[in-house]
């Protein structure tokens, strides 16, 4: 059972433009949420994460939403360059729960030059 | 400061045999959490240690286990592999238990175990 979903397996942006990643989760318990990149062959590398208190928090080109009563949150990438392309996963920690991440199956961006 | 070093990086087996493989956390991260990743699957959760103990397994079978030693680096080991068991192990590192309020996990460059 996938508690947390990325519908989208690819997404293509051109370089200079905003790149929008989504990802749904299901199960309600879940109380922090995170980004990770991953290139091949290679560990995922976090990104940027955002509590269930918040709903919007910034790092640089990198802005994660979370709409808590959608169950819904996104990674915008702003403007996107070539080596952003690779692959996203959003993952989610369930509240009290120890350092287990639920992970969706992951966006593979590409970044037009 | 190194990062997760994970041990071999890759590696043959063939069905029936046993494997172990290793992870060295982040120097003072006392939580280790192992992955599975598959095409199929994605990212799944394993087990997660913290200060030598088992607190979160995740949904595989009895084949699959781990412990962690006193220094806290980890080991995994799979036994009767399967040819589905193909797929590369990641080993996570976090400084604290999370608590609910989360902390991000560090990952190595990860094992590639196939199984022949």
């Amino acid at each position: 059972d996938q508690q947390v979903k990325q519908n989208s397996p690819s997404l293509s942006v051109q370089e200079g433009r905003i790149s929008i990643l989504n990802c749904d989760y299901t199960n309600s318990m879940f109380d922090y949420f995170l980004w990770y990149k991953k290139y091949p062959a290679e560990g995922p590398t976090f990104l940027i994460s955002i509590s269930s208190i918040k709903d919007k928090n910034e790092d640089g080109r990198f802005t994660v939403f979370l709409n808590k009563s959608a169950k819904h949150l996104s990674l915008h990438i702003v403007p996107s360059q070539p080596g952003d392309s690779a692959v996203y996963f959003c993952a989610a920690i369930p509240v009290r729960g120890a350092n287990t991440l639920f992970f969706g199956t992951g966006t593979r961006l590409t970044v037009i030059p | 400061k190194a990062g997760v070093t994970q041990t071999p990086r890759y590696l043959i087996k063939t069905r029936g045999q046993q494997v172990t493989l290793s992870c060295s956390p982040i120097s003072g991260h006392r939580s280790v959490s192992w992955y599975q990743q598959t095409p199929g699957q994605g990212l799944q959760f394993l087990f997660e240690y913290f200060s030598e103990t088992q607190r979160n397994k995740g949904n595989f079978p009895g084949r699959f286990s781990g412990r962690q030693f006193s220094n806290s680096r980890s080991e995994m080991n799979v036994s009767t592999l399967e040819l589905g068991d193909s797929a590369l192990y990641l080993c996570a590192s976090s400084p604290t238990p999370s608590t609910g309020g989360g902390t991000e996990a560090f990952f190595g460059q990860g094992t590639r175990l196939t199984v022949v």
